[in-house]
């Protein structure tokens, strides 16, 4: 069974520029969580997807948005990067919504510049 | 947001100790969870918490929920080089499905 799969794994972007991060969950999974790893904030939970809903959201500004498809594919979007944005983007997927058998992958680096 | 308090930051254990971490929070959880991160790597699931008073093992780890709810503990026996990495509480809530994660303890494991 194939693990969840995060594209791009590095990403270098100039602040003011917009990002799109994808994530496939794992076969048969519908909900998926975004989370931000920074070094200072440790990890923080972004927004969760079920069924191509956003059911819960953290507290972060209104330039992170993101999506899900159909097929359970999400992305995440940040609109006019700042400097801050660095950090590393990890999905997590999950069978159903608020299911603790959350299962996460490699993440993507994002750096601002 | 919540605060969960992991501690201690770091260690730094021979090869063959036991390790204990804890996790606390001022708000009562229904759920905790332990994660290991690899560099480079996304968090993986160590054990998941469903009760208060439950104890859970999962080979050489044992995690506990706390009594108050507010707590959780981590020990990891006979540790071994493969078990460096940070290790991450989360919990969640009793309303709401978020989960919340504490801010890590780093594991040093010197043969």
């Amino acid at each position: 069974k194939a693990g969840v799969t995060q594209t791009p794994r590095y990403l270098i972007k100039t602040r003011g520029q917009q990002v799109t991060l994808s994530c496939s969950p794992i076969s048969g999974h519908r909900s998926v969580s975004w989370y931000q790893q920074t070094p200072g904030q440790g990890l923080q939970f972004l927004f969760e997807y079920f069924s191509e809903t956003q059911r819960n959201k953290g507290n972060f500004p209104g330039r992170f948005s993101g999506r899900q498809f159909s097929n359970s594919r999400s992305e995440m979007n940040v609109s006019t990067l700042e400097l801050g944005d660095s950090a590393l983007y990890l999905c997590a997927s999950s069978p159903t919504t608020g299911n603790t058998e959350a299962f996460f992958g490699q993440g993507t680096r994002l750096t601002v510049v | 947001g919540q605060q969960l308090n992991q501690s201690p930051q770091s260690m730094f254990i021979q090869e063959g100790e036991d390790v204990s971490m804890n996790c606390t929070s001022s708000s009562i959880f229904n759920t905790w969870l332990w994660y290991k991160q690899d560099p480079g790597e996304g968090p993986v699931l160590l054990i998941a918490l469903y009760k208060a008073g439950e104890l859970t093992s999962n080979g050489r780890l044992t995690a506990q929920f706390g009594i108050t709810r507010k707590d959780s503990f981590l020990n990891i026996s006979a540790s071994i080089p493969s078990d460096v990495g940070i290790y991450f509480c989360a919990g969640q809530l009793e309303t709401g499905n978020q989960f919340y994660f504490g801010t890590g303890t780093s594991l040093t494991v010197i043969p």
